[in-house]
């Protein structure tokens, strides 16, 4: 149980593109998901949070016009890097929690990641 | 505010050895701790998770790790390391302080297991 997929994995792609990649909860309905990036050999960085039906919540230094997310639906999120420069390649991983429950008690549960490469 | 502290960020066992992963934590009101798994190009896989009650958490392959309040330490364990356990690991706090509980993320050790 609890799975994340997320498509794609690998995108390569020109300057000035925009990438969209998705994130999706499979078995469980995902109240609220995360958006993390990751540069090679380093710890996750959380980018934004989204809770269904409303705003993201990005942290310090990202840029919300850069980096836009969607949480349409309880199963799914969307990351859209827009006008892509080569500073935005890099490890892409989403995550997703439970709704159900206490909080504090579910772990998230994360996809396989996005690797961004932009040329 | 809430942070993660691992000591050692490369970790080298012979197979069949001890394996110990540290983490230490702060946090202004009691935790929750986990432990995640990174193998390369993938996401992170969930260890094992501590909320509350019984301090010594049980795993997925093997893994344990103990809570210890008056250390702030929640270290990874596993008596016979195996080949396969070869991966990046994280450990992470989350409390009813952050928003949306949110992960807070140590740097990671990446283990190695030497045949």
């Amino acid at each position: 149980g609890a799975v994340v997929s997320q498509h794609p994995s690998r995108v390569i792609c020109k300057s000035g593109t925009s990438v969209k990649i998705e994130c999706r909860s499979l078995d469980f309905q995902a109240t609220t998901m995360f958006w993390y990036r990751q540069f090679p050999k380093q710890s996750l960085m959380l980018m934004a949070t989204s809770n269904e039906g409303s705003k993201a919540t990005y942290e310090q230094g990202v840029e919300k016009d850069k980096f836009l997310i969607n949480h349409a639906s309880l199963t799914l999120s969307t990351l859209t890097v827009t006008s892509a420069h080569p500073e935005d390649s890099s490890f892409y991983i989403c995550s997703a929690r439970d709704g159900e429950g206490n909080l504090g008690n579910q772990p998230q549960h994360f996809g396989d990641g996005t690797r961004l490469s932009i040329l | 505010a809430q942070s993660v502290t691992q000591l050692g960020s490369h970790v080298s066992v012979s197979e069949g050895a001890l394996v110990l992963l540290r983490c230490n934590y702060s946090s202004s009101v009691p935790p929750y701790l986990f432990w995640y798994v990174q193998y390369p190009n993938q996401g992170l896989q969930l260890l094992l998770k501590y909320t509350t009650g019984a301090t010594l958490v049980k795993g997925i392959n093997g893994f344990e790790a103990e809570f210890k309040k008056s250390e702030t330490s929640f270290h990874l364990t596993k008596p016979s390391a195996h080949m396969s356990d070869a991966a990046e690991y994280f450990c992470a706090v989350s409390n009813s302080g952050a928003g949306s509980y949110q992960l807070t993320f140590g740097k990671g050790t990446k283990l190695s297991v030497i045949p």
